[in-house]
């Protein structure tokens, strides 16, 4: 079946320095979703990523969809405490209907 | 707008009861609606999939006679953890999309925190 990987699983950064996670699909997307997931929360739609190649900003977020539909990514720029969760990538194969999400990276700022 | 409910937000039960958990949508009719669980720190885990009016397409590995979903209405979804054991444990959230342009996001609801004691 399909398959969603991200990483890195955790991420410690400086609050100020960047940020990206990367995540892989096994089969070629017809979508993928990212959400953020704050400790004791629930997972919160970001966006979506249809077009092959698209890049999307929110921001200081920016969202990748690779040219092969196989592939994504989340930069942060200039991380903010605010930041801290955990950032699933969630992708959609042809006609499923569900999604398959990627085990999430955690992102830990210290100030 | 868009907006997922759900009830219990957390549940203390013996083991071999069961435990009905509901999940709505309070502002928009939702036609599909997901069940994930998901153990700390870990990712979420799809288990079934529900149409409004339709039995529930569940994921590879997980029982269907032990997680009973029911999708009554565009607005309700209910799963039962029956006859419930410690393993069951677990962090159970739902999620809803509609229709036009609430088809391609899921709304996820607050989730419910299941300790089988």
């Amino acid at each position: 079946g399909q398959q969603v990987m991200q990483i890195p699983q955790y991420q410690h950064v400086q609050e100020g320095e960047d940020f990206t996670t990367y995540c892989n699909s096994s089969t070629t997307l017809s979508n993928i979703q990212w959400y953020k997931q704050r400790p004791g929360g629930h997972p919160v739609f970001l966006i979506q990523l249809v077009k092959s190649g698209e890049v999307k900003k929110q921001k200081r977020l920016t969202f990748q969809f690779g040219e092969a539909k196989k592939n994504s990514s989340l930069h942060i720029t200039a991380t903010q405490t605010t930041d801290v969760g955990t950032y699933f990538c969630a992708g959609r194969g042809r006609g499923a209907d569900g999604l398959t999400f990627g085990k999430g990276t955690h992102l830990i700022i210290q100030p | 707008g868009a907006v997922v409910s759900q009830h219990p937000s957390w549940v203390i039960c013996k083991s071999g009861t069961s435990v009905k958990i509901e999940c709505r949508s309070l502002d928009f009719q939702a036609t599909t609606m997901f069940w994930y669980r998901q153990f700390p720190k870990q990712s979420l885990m799809l288990m079934a999939t529900s149409n409004e009016g339709s039995k529930a397409t569940y994921e590879q590995g997980v029982e269907k006679d032990k997680f009973l979903i029911n999708h009554a209405s565009l607005t309700l979804s209910t799963l039962t953890v029956t006859s419930a054991h410690p393993e069951d444990s677990s962090f159970y959230i739902c999620s809803a999309s509609g229709s036009g342009r609430l088809a391609d996001t899921q709304y996820f609801g607050p989730g419910t925190r299941l300790t089988v004691l």
